[in-house]
Order: C-alpha cells, then sequence, then structure tokens
C-alpha cells in the first residue's frame, strides 16, 4: 500500500533559522506531489505542487520543495523562517486516476520570535 | 471566486445519533472528497465523487456514507455515531478526476460525540 512518511512530527526553530522537513513516499509510478500547510484555525492550504518538469518547484511565502526521484523524497526547504510559520505541515501524494490524496503525519513547525 | 463551503462549522452529537455534512465545491469543480482528520490517526480519506459516482472509497465502516448531487455538492452521512468520530472532517474540491490537478479545502465541520 502506498505511505508517505514525514520524518520529524515536531520542530522548533528560532526566527531566521533554515528549514527542511522530510518527505519520503512509497509508490513506484508516477506520482503528483503536495505540500499542504494548516495555521492554526484555519483550512489547509497548498504551498506548492509538483507534477512534472524541474523537480525543484517554488510555492508561496518563500517556500521551495526538491523532488528526487531515486530517493521518493519531497523535501520541503525554507531558507529563513518567520514567527508567522508556526503551522502544521503536511506532505502528501496523489498517483492514478482517483481524487485520494495520501497525507503523512504531518510536522508541527514552531517559530520563536 | 469562492472557496470550498463546507457546513455547519461545528457540530455537537450524543452517542448513537447520526449526523449529515455539507459540502459546497469551488464552481466548476466536480470532484468532491472528504477526509477525517484527528490527532491520531492524522488525515485519512474517507471516499470520492465525480459526478455523482463514488469512485473510491478509504477504509471507514458502513456507517460513513456520502452522495454528490447534479451540482455537485456533496453530503457525508455517519450514523450510529460513535465517540471516536469526533474529528474534524475536511471536504477538498477538484476540477476532476486523474493526475496534475490540485485539491483546493475547505474549512471542515468540527464533529464532537459525547
Amino acid at each position: 500500500a502506498q505511505s508517505v512518511s514525514q520524518h520529524n512530527h515536531h520542530v522548533i526553530l528560532s526566527e531566521a533559522a533554515s528549514l527542511e522537513l522530510g518527505c519520503n513516499y512509497s509508490y513506484g509510478g508516477t506520482v503528483n506531489l503536495f505540500w499542504y500547510v494548516q495555521y492554526p484555525g484555519q483550512h489547509l492550504q497548498l504551498l506548492l505542487k509538483y507534477f512534472s518538469g524541474d523537480p525543484l518547484v517554488k510555492g508561496i511565502k518563500g517556500f521551495e520543495a526538491e523532488f528526487i526521484k531515486s530517493k521518493f523524497s519531497f523535501n520541503l526547504r525554507k531558507p529563513s523562517v518567520q514567527w508567522s510559520d508556526t503551522a502544521e505541515y503536511f506532505c502528501a501524494v496523489h498517483s492514478g486516476n482517483t481524487g485520494k490524496l495520501i497525507f503523512g503525519q504531518g510536522t508541527t513547525l514552531q517559530v520563536k520570535p | 471566486k469562492a472557496g470550498v463551503t463546507q457546513t455547519p462549522r461545528y457540530l455537537i452529537k450524543t452517542r448513537g445519533q447520526q449526523v449529515t455534512l455539507s459540502c459546497s465545491p469551488i464552481s466548476g469543480h466536480r470532484s468532491v472528497s472528504w477526509y477525517q482528520q484527528t490527532p491520531g490517526q492524522g488525515l485519512q480519506f474517507l471516499f470520492e465523487y465525480f459526478s455523482e459516482t463514488q469512485r473510491n472509497k478509504g477504509n471507514f465502516p458502513g456507517r460513513f456514507s456520502g452522495r454528490q448531487f447534479s451540482n455537485s455538492r456533496s453530503e457525508m452521512n455517519v450514523s450510529t455515531l460513535e465517540l471516536g468520530d469526533s474529528a474534524l472532517y475536511l471536504c477538498a474540491s477538484r476540477l476532476s478526476v486523474g493526475m496534475n490537478t490540485e485539491a483546493f479545502f475547505g474549512q471542515g465541520t468540527r464533529l464532537t460525540v459525547v
């Protein structure tokens, strides 16, 4: 069965620190990859997506992610985090001809001012 | 344009009751999926509807059901509620099924079973 694994469950950083959140998936075929963010009390919002092409994708708010097919990974990065980045981050995979997204367990990011 | 709208936002029900949640997708979107979000299990796929047909179903008991109407609006129903059904229920809207389409999520319905 397909699965998504996020390496870090809870990350605490100071403002201006760099961020990297790991995401690995298990599926050998063609995939679409996503990172969603859920700010406290808000709905899931799409940060960035990978469908095809350049494996380095840029999203909103300075986030980027790199798709490494050989490692089945799609890690999220941001060079310098802000207090407003405090949120829960979810990696998700979509494959096949259905709308089913498989989510990782999520990573709670706490940024200290 | 308007986003995904879920109603109601909050619900409190008693064990054994049933509940119906509603989702209006983004205009023009024909695929609606439902997810359950809990602290312990994370985000789990319930089912997906497209053109009024259920296309895919997650690993949930038959007490969880849904439907989609001709205007793409969707409802999900949970019968004989259990305490463990307390969760945030999220609806996602997509333009179509298949690859290379992104899902847009609603605010969710917070269901509390007492």
